[in-house]
């Protein structure tokens, strides 16, 4: 059974590009969560997705940034028009549903915007 | 607004001996409370639990205490080993409304010594 896979793992962008991070949740997980680590700090909450919603965004910016997690495929997080800001360690996580209290951490992706 | 803190950013302590870990927290809504391990350039591997029901979980060397009253968890690592440094994150959770996102403390670098 494969774990949650990330990619890329490593991502260099350039100011004002777009940054694509991919998220496939464990087999027969439909709840993803994403997470931020910017350098020297915990893991930030940012959104939560079960397939086709969105159940809490409250800890994603409110401009630039967006999430899904489709019927089929994998979890998108976008990042449009990235700034130096960006940079940092995203994470995801999956669960098999909401009375399950572990969450299950990919390998996370590395933004770093030039 | 930390919510979940762990003041030691970091610890050394002598292979076979014990590691404690703390993590305090300010929000009497949490009902869960995680231990995540992660090593350098991966995702967070989760360890051991608690829910706030009880004052200890143990699994192994490694063992959670809970002080609801002082809003206080521990992770104990006994014998402490050298495949044990890593940093170590608290992680709290609040069943809020449908969604239960974690609350990440700051995180603790556990070096184990020979």
């Amino acid at each position: 059974n494969a774990g949650v896979m990330q990619n890329p793992r490593h991502l260099v962008r350039r100011r004002g590009q777009e940054a694509r991070l991919r998220c496939s949740p464990m087999k027969g997980h439909s709840h993803v969560y994403w997470y931020r680590q910017l350098p020297e700090e915990g893991l930030k909450f940012m959104v939560y997705l079960q397939k086709e919603n969105i159940i809490d965004e409250s800890g994603m910016p409110k401009e630039r940034f967006s999430a899904e997690f489709p019927k089929e495929g994998p979890s998108i997080l976008r990042i449009q028009q990235v700034v130096r800001g960006d940079s940092a360690a995203y994470f995801c996580a999956s669960s098999p549903g909401q009375v399950n209290n572990e969450q299950f951490f990919g390998p996370g992706t590395r933004l770093t915007v030039l | 607004d930390q919510q979940v803190k762990q003041n030691s950013p970091s610890l050394s302590v002598q292979e076979g001996r014990i590691s404690i870990l703390n993590c305090d927290y300010t929000n009497s809504m949490f009902d869960y409370f995680l231990w995540y391990k992660k090593y350098p350039a991966e995702g967070p591997t989760f360890l051991i639990s608690i829910s706030s029901i009880k004052d200890k979980n143990e699994d192994g060397r490694f063992t959670v205490f809970l002080n609801k009253s002082a809003k206080h968890l521990s992770l104990h690592i006994v014998p402490s080993q050298p495949g044990d440094s890593a940093v170590y994150f608290c992680a709290a959770r609040r069943l809020d409304g449908t969604a239960s996102k974690l609350t990440f403390g700051t995180g603790t670098r556990l070096q184990v010594t020979l």
